[in-house]
């Protein structure tokens, strides 16, 4: 079983929907949980990081339940621009990162 | 530009070649991590350093790579006879260490692979 697990898609959607991602981490000390966005063929940037409380960054909403060990992203009025990789990312104690395969965006007119 | 740069941007090889990558991280962050990213999936750790000290190999880190970051500035990786297998982006990551936790990685543009 991977230790961060993500649905490849790809998803398709047309401008404007809002569209949701989620993903599952097998570790459960865990220490602290992001989302990256990776353009074609360039590096990871950081998108935001996820708290239990959820939190909030413009059209951007990210959730962690540390229960379930589930993350989830919501992106509401998809633009063209977001098209992109979505890379679900657990940090561990170390500081090592562990990167799910990554959801594809793909944003139509 | 004082992000994270990696050299080369692009090598191909023969297989059997040895191939040394360089990153130079953001100047004064103490921590250095490098990972391997194939076609379709998320990058995989493989290896940090903290200043000098290389203190984690991932499984992944066969004995044809070895990397290093001798004055806790800029790293190598070197890959001894290379595989197909190792065609991938290298990623290099930098980030500094505040009272014991590590902040946010800041990614190089990567080396891409191609073993021929």
């Amino acid at each position: 079983r991977k230790e961060v697990e993500q649905d490849p898609g790809p998803f398709n959607v047309p401008e404007g929907a809002t569209v949701a991602f989620n993903c599952t981490y097998s570790n459960s000390a865990s220490q602290s949980f992001f989302w990256y966005r990776q353009d074609c063929r360039k590096e990871p940037k950081l998108l935001m990081s996820v708290y239990s409380s959820g939190n909030e960054d413009g059209r951007f909403t990210a959730q962690l339940n540390r229960a379930s060990q589930y993350i989830s992203l919501l992106i509401r009025d998809s633009k063209l621009s977001d098209s992109a990789t979505y890379l679900c990312v657990v940090n561990e104690s170390t500081g090592k990162l562990i990167f799910g395969q990554g959801t594809t965006l793909q944003v139509k007119p | 530009d004082t992000g994270v740069s990696q050299d080369p941007r692009h090598k191909i090889t023969k297989r059997g070649q040895n191939v040394t990558f360089r990153c130079d991280p953001i100047s004064e962050h103490n921590r250095l991590y490098w990972y391997r990213q194939t076609l379709g999936q998320g990058p995989e750790f493989l290896t940090y350093f903290q200043n000098e000290a290389q203190l984690e190999k991932s499984r992944l880190l066969s004995d044809r790579f070895s990397a290093e970051r001798p004055k806790g500035s800029f790293s190598t990786l070197e890959i001894q006879r290379t595989e197909q297998g190792d065609s991938a982006m290298y990623l290099c990551a930098s980030s500094a260490i505040w009272g014991g936790t590590p902040n946010e990685q800041f990614f190089g543009p990567g080396t891409r692979l191609t073993v021929l």
